[in-house]
């Protein structure tokens, strides 16, 4: 079965902490892409960052991190120094490669205090 | 500017009621999808297109019905035979060639009255 599981149901961190968002997945496929989208408030979906399967390179964009493990089946994602404005909701999906519909885990809802 | 456009915001349903929401997308894509999501809970996909004049079912199609009559254009409408519509629906667009990212419009939020 492909399916994403997002543990962590919501985080709250103090700004400038460093927080790590969990991703597992499980899938089929020996060939896939995973993503990372951001829900703000207003309720419109950002997109983040794709990766697939045959890259494990880690990548870092700003304060943005991003470890991805086919060992442990794991996409994880770090934000560095936390902002406020990173305060939203983010989702880890899984492309399924019968017709290219996202599935999507439950979200990790992120509260960065001042 | 290049995106995709949702309306209404917010659209209000009475009981036996057709309702439709709007999706377009400048964006030249020859994908669309529609979404459900619940409060607490991830994207559940409705229905998807692939191409103009073909759509096919998503996970929980029951209760909608969509058209494909051009390609910057994928309305979904939400029947009365769907009981339980309160929502926010959110549209994709895609390229059909890989890795097919998906790009979100701003929702719509639908409440029964």
């Amino acid at each position: 079965a492909q399916k994403v599981t997002q543990a962590q149901t919501e985080i709250s961190v103090v700004e400038k902490e460093d927080v790590t968002l969990d991703c597992v997945y499980e899938t089929r496929d020996t060939t896939y892409y995973l993503f990372w989208y951001k829900q703000p408030p207003s309720g419109e979906l950002v997109f983040l960052i794709r990766r697939n399967s045959f890259d494990e390179q880690n990548e870092i964009s700003g304060r943005y991190s991003w470890n991805f493990q086919k060992s442990t089946s794991s996409f994880n994602f770090t934000i560095t120094a936390s902002q406020v404005v990173d305060s939203a909701v983010y989702f880890c999906a899984l492309k399924d490669n019968q017709g290219g519909k996202l599935i999507f885990g439950q979200g990790t809802e992120l509260s960065v205090k001042p | 500017d290049g995106g995709i456009t949702q309306s209404p915001k917010y659209l209000f349903r009475k009981e036996g009621q057709n309702v439709t929401l709007s999706c377009e997308q400048n964006l030249n894509h020859d994908a669309m999808y529609w979404y459900r999501q619940d409060p607490g809970q991830g994207l559940r996909l409705i229905y998807y297109s692939q191409i103009v004049n073909d759509f096919q079912k998503g996970d929980i199609a029951e209760g909608y019905s969509v058209s494909r009559e051009k390609k910057e254009s994928f309305p979904l409408t939400v029947t009365s035979a769907q009981k339980n519509p309160t929502a926010f629906y959110l549209c994709a667009s895609s390229r059909t060639g890989l890795p097919k990212t998906q790009y979100f419009g701003p929702g719509t939020r639908l409440l029964v009255l």
